[in-house]
């Protein structure tokens, strides 16, 4: 248990539906990200948000919309995907300008299925 | 791109040492090296970190070369739930905002 929980967290969706990935942090973190992970290769940051405030684009497709409503709640929200959007999607938190480095911790992940 | 290199798998005997080596050569004097390990389809779980310094928590060592250009993670009794993915990070900073760069990681296997 890292104190960073995700929901739901497993999901099948046809590429007309919307749907939301919800992330929620109880470690008083003020930096919260988005990452995804599809099969055979390396986790992608997707977002990252500081103070509540999106810092990170990369390059990522329209289709997912990121809401960042307070610092401890980040929700990722999914509509008309592609079955090649179908991975693991992970949030993590962290806290900026700590001593000694700002270490991320992960949530679980949702695993995404888009038929 | 990740700024790290490791080997793609590695074996290790229960209750044995593991060692897992990372070369970071274009690592910049404020840039952290990170390591994070990945249990089949969880999500990466934070294990240690280190500048310059070496360092040792409940978890593994890590030591760090003095020049900084590569690193080892050891896991000084290794047990069967060691097995995972180990990633070898360099956080990066672009535009006040810090970075986890994955690479594939090292694939290790405990084996009774």
């Amino acid at each position: 248990e890292t104190g960073v929980t995700q929901t739901p967290r497993h999901l099948v969706m046809g590429m007309t539906n919307k749907k939301s990935l919800k992330c929620e942090q109880h470690l008083g973190h003020n930096a919260m990200y988005w990452y995804k992970q599809s099969a055979k290769k390396p986790l992608e940051l997707m977002f990252v948000y500081n103070f509540k405030e999106q810092t990170e684009n990369n390059s990522v497709p329209s289709r997912f919309s990121p809401e960042c409503p307070n610092s401890s709640h980040l929700f990722l929200h999914l509509h008309t995907l592609q079955p090649e959007d179908s991975a693991l999607y992970l949030c993590a938190s962290s806290q900026k300008h700590s001593a000694g480095g700002e270490t991320q911790y992960f949530g679980p992940g949702t695993r995404l299925l888009v038929l | 791109d990740a700024k790290t290199t490791q080997p793609p798998s590695m074996d290790c005997a229960e209750g044995r040492a593991a060692n897992l080596p990372c070369n970071h050569s274009t690592i910049s004097g404020n840039e952290y090296v990170y390591w994070y390990r990945q249990i089949h389809s969880q999500g990466p779980q934070y294990i240690i970190h280190g500048l310059k310094n070496n360092e040792t928590n409940e978890m593994a060592s890590l030591i760090i070369t003095e020049d900084r250009k590569s690193s080892t993670l050891i896991l000084p009794h290794a047990t069967l739930r060691d097995t995972a993915v180990y990633y070898c990070i360099v956080r990066v900073r672009s535009y006040n905002t810090d970075k986890l760069i994955f690479g594939t990681g090292t694939r290790l296997q405990v084996f009774p």
